[in-house]
């Protein structure tokens, strides 16, 4: 079974251009996170959603961060315009029931942004 | 509030030593425990958990001890091997908006000398 699937693994971008990643998770996981490592440090989340639905996006940048998913399968989340900060490595997982989101959380490998 | 606070930020330990990670909390409404995983150029993989109810937890070489009344929790690592390089992460789970959040700490990077 292939796991939770993320491309790019790597974007060099220079700032104020946009750019996306995409997710394809686990086949019937119905909760996606997208999550945003910096350097150093743990994972802080940035979306969640049931399905097609984004439950939890308090703490996504609503003004240049949006996220889709559409079909409730596989999810984008782009940047526009990026920006120095935004560098860090930003992770998708899934999880089959999102009531047990700490238990059964699959990471993908995560994409790399660095903004120049 | 919502913070996990994770020490030492590294660790280097010689092959078949014992790895100890700590980590402590503030807010009580915490109600499970992971320890993460993650190796370079890797997402975070799950690596064994505990319930506040339980006061320590082993699978294999790996150990949580959990102290609910002081509000931390540690990590064991026995015999440890060079396999055992990588980041870990503790982590706690709030329940928000029906689900649970998780939250993570710092993170430490662990290096097991041959």
């Amino acid at each position: 079974e292939a796991g939770v699937v993320q491309s790019p693994r790597y974007k060099i971008i220079e700032k104020k251009q946009p750019v996306a990643f995409w997710c394809n998770p686990i086949s019937g996981h119905n909760t996606l996170y997208w999550y945003r490592q910096n350097l150093g440090q743990g994972p802080e989340l940035l979306i969640r959603y049931e399905n097609e639905e984004a439950v939890d996006d308090s703490q996504l940048p609503k003004d240049r961060f949006s996220a889709e998913r559409l079909k409730g399968v596989d999810s984008t989340l782009k940047i526009q315009p990026a920006e120095l900060g935004d560098s860090a490595v930003y992770l998708c997982a899934s999880s089959l029931d999102f009531s047990y989101g700490a238990n059964v959380l699959t990471f993908g490998a995560g994409s790399r942004l660095t903004v120049l | 509030q919502q913070q996990v606070k994770q020490s030492p930020q590294s660790l280097i330990v010689q092959k078949g030593g014992i790895s100890i990670i700590n980590c402590a909390y503030e807010n009580t409404a915490f109600d499970y425990f992971p320890w993460y995983q993650q190796f370079p150029g890797k997402g975070p993989a799950l690596l064994i958990a505990i319930r506040p109810d339980v006061s320590e937890k082993k699978e294999g070489r790996f150990t949580i001890s959990f102290n609910k009344s002081a509000k931390q929790f540690s990590l064991h690592i026995m015999d440890s091997q060079p396999g055992d390089s990588a980041t870990y992460f503790c982590a706690a789970t709030l329940p928000f908006k029906g689900a649970q959040k998780l939250v993570f700490g710092q993170g430490t990077r662990l290096t097991i000398n041959p």
